[in-house]
């Protein structure tokens, strides 16, 4: 089975604080997602990477950016948190395109960031 | 842009009986795919079942299946012999065949009721 691995499950950070959110998977795979989670907004995608070292802004990007040094790690940075950023933050990778464009995306298990 | 539309905010059903969950979409994409995510309480977010654009016949997950209405734009899920473990949020989700960019609905919060 995909194990898709957030670093935290809850976490408590200050406003104006740099926060780093860690999600690793074990499946190799190509295309990594982060996405926030609001009631009655359903998930909107950040920033996604399909290759290391390649990002690519998703829906919602301010006031974020990522890193993806390895294949398996892809990193969500605060630059300068603020409380608009209280959340579920979400992980989610899947293998490539082409004949495997079908493929699901495979989450972990979420992060409940709180900024004060 | 495609978006997706889950009209029903929270659904209840009795233990055994069946639900269905609605889901709307607007794409002027001809290929795609469309998928239903269950996210219960413990909050990983598993996938339920998925279905093929150019495929006609409605996909089946056991106790779960799908009514695709391709001229429609609707993907409602059935869930069949409601248990206990069925109650979670529910999204409904739509991806391109060209890209990863997998759009979701702002979810259906499912409670099964004993």
């Amino acid at each position: 089975d995909v194990k898709v691995t957030q670093s935290s499950r809850y976490l408590v950070k200050r406003t104006g604080e740099k926060v780093f959110l860690e999600c690793v998977q074990d499946m190799d795979h190509e295309n990594m997602f982060w996405y926030r989670q609001d009631p009655g907004l359903g998930l909107r995608l950040i920033y996604f990477s399909y290759d290391v070292k390649m990002k690519e802004k998703g829906d919602i990007p301010e006031g974020y950016s990522v890193s993806r040094e390895k294949k398996e790690r892809f990193s969500l940075i605060l630059e300068s948190a603020s409380t608009n950023q209280t959340s579920m933050y979400l992980c989610a990778s899947k293998t490539g395109l082409g004949s495997y464009s079908n493929q699901p995306q495979h989450f972990g298990d979420g992060t409940r960031l709180s900024i004060l | 842009a495609q978006t997706v539309t889950q009209s029903q905010p929270e659904m209840s059903v009795q233990e055994a009986e069946t639900v269905t969950l609605s889901c709307t979409y607007d794409t002027s994409e001809n290929n795609y795919y469309l998928f239903w995510y269950k996210q219960p309480p413990s909050r990983q977010m598993i996938l339920v079942i998925r279905q093929e654009a150019y495929k006609q016949q409605n996909a089946t997950e056991n106790r779960f299946s799908v009514n695709f209405q391709k001229a429609a734009k609707s993907f409602s899920l059935k869930i069949s012999d409601s248990q206990l473990g069925d109650t979670a949020m529910y999204f409904c989700a739509f991806m391109p065949n060209n890209n990863n960019d997998m759009r979701f609905g702002a979810g259906t919060r499912l409670t099964v009721k004993p």
